[in-house]
């Protein structure tokens, strides 16, 4: 079954102890994305990676950073969250961006306190 | 740049009813456009694209989009709802290629039997 698998699913956390949000995907994408929703503001674009040691910002990239040393796995590691960074968190994948359908995973909610 | 307009935050409508989602883009060359559905707890999952060819756009759950590019909208449809229906949906838009997404706030979408 095509998948995007992300882990843990909820997360509370305190301020500035290091995260990892993990995310796999089972279709040999070559592109992966990650976003996170908050109220009223739907979904804003964290960071991309386009293939293999590709990556690059999105528009909310602050505070956040990723690594995409396999295909299959792109993770969002917070080196030092803070409470404004809690939100719910997607990783997507797709074929190619732009036309091609996104597979989302199930999200992961983040609370900092 | 890009961007996408999604007026109506909530929109409540009755079991069997007919119900159109308002969604405006604006974006400087030509656009992919795309509507996704959240249900709760849930990642978002693909109702529809339109990439190009015929500006009415079918979709999975009985939901259509017309793509009109002189209003630039991409309105959604479904001429009778059922209470599954119930969940959040948003709408989005692609410069194509290697091009980031660009989603809206997102609709909520009440069914009430």
């Amino acid at each position: 079954e095509a998948q995007v698998t992300q882990n843990p699913r909820y997360l509370i956390t305190v301020t500035g102890k290091k995260l990892t949000v993990t995310c796999s995907q089972n279709m040999n994408h070559e592109y992966m994305s990650w976003y996170r929703q908050d109220p009223g503001l739907g979904l804003r674009q964290i960071y991309y990676s386009m293939n293999v040691e590709v990556t690059d910002k999105g528009d909310v990239p602050e505070g956040y950073k990723v690594s995409r040393k396999e295909k299959r796995n792109f993770p969002l590691i917070l080196e030092s969250p803070s409470p404004n960074q809690t939100s719910l968190y997607f990783c997507a994948s797709s074929l190619f961006q732009g036309g091609a359908e996104a597979f989302f995973g199930q999200g992961t909610r983040l609370t900092v306190v | 740049a890009q961007s996408v307009t999604q007026l109506d935050s909530q929109v409540p409508v009755f079991e069997e009813a007919p119900v159109e989602l308002r969604c405006n883009y604006s974006s400087s060359v030509s656009v992919y456009l795309f509507w996704y559905v959240q249900y709760p707890n849930q990642g978002l999952q693909l109702l529809l694209k339109y990439l190009s060819g015929s500006t009415l756009v079918k979709g999975i759950n009985g939901f259509e989009a017309e793509f009109n590019k002189s209003q630039t909208s991409f309105h959604l449809r479904k001429p009778s709802v059922h209470i599954s229906d119930t969940a959040e949906y948003f709408c989005a838009v692609s410069n194509g290629g290697y091009q980031k997404v660009t989603f809206g706030t997102g609709t909520k979408l009440q069914v009430i039997p």
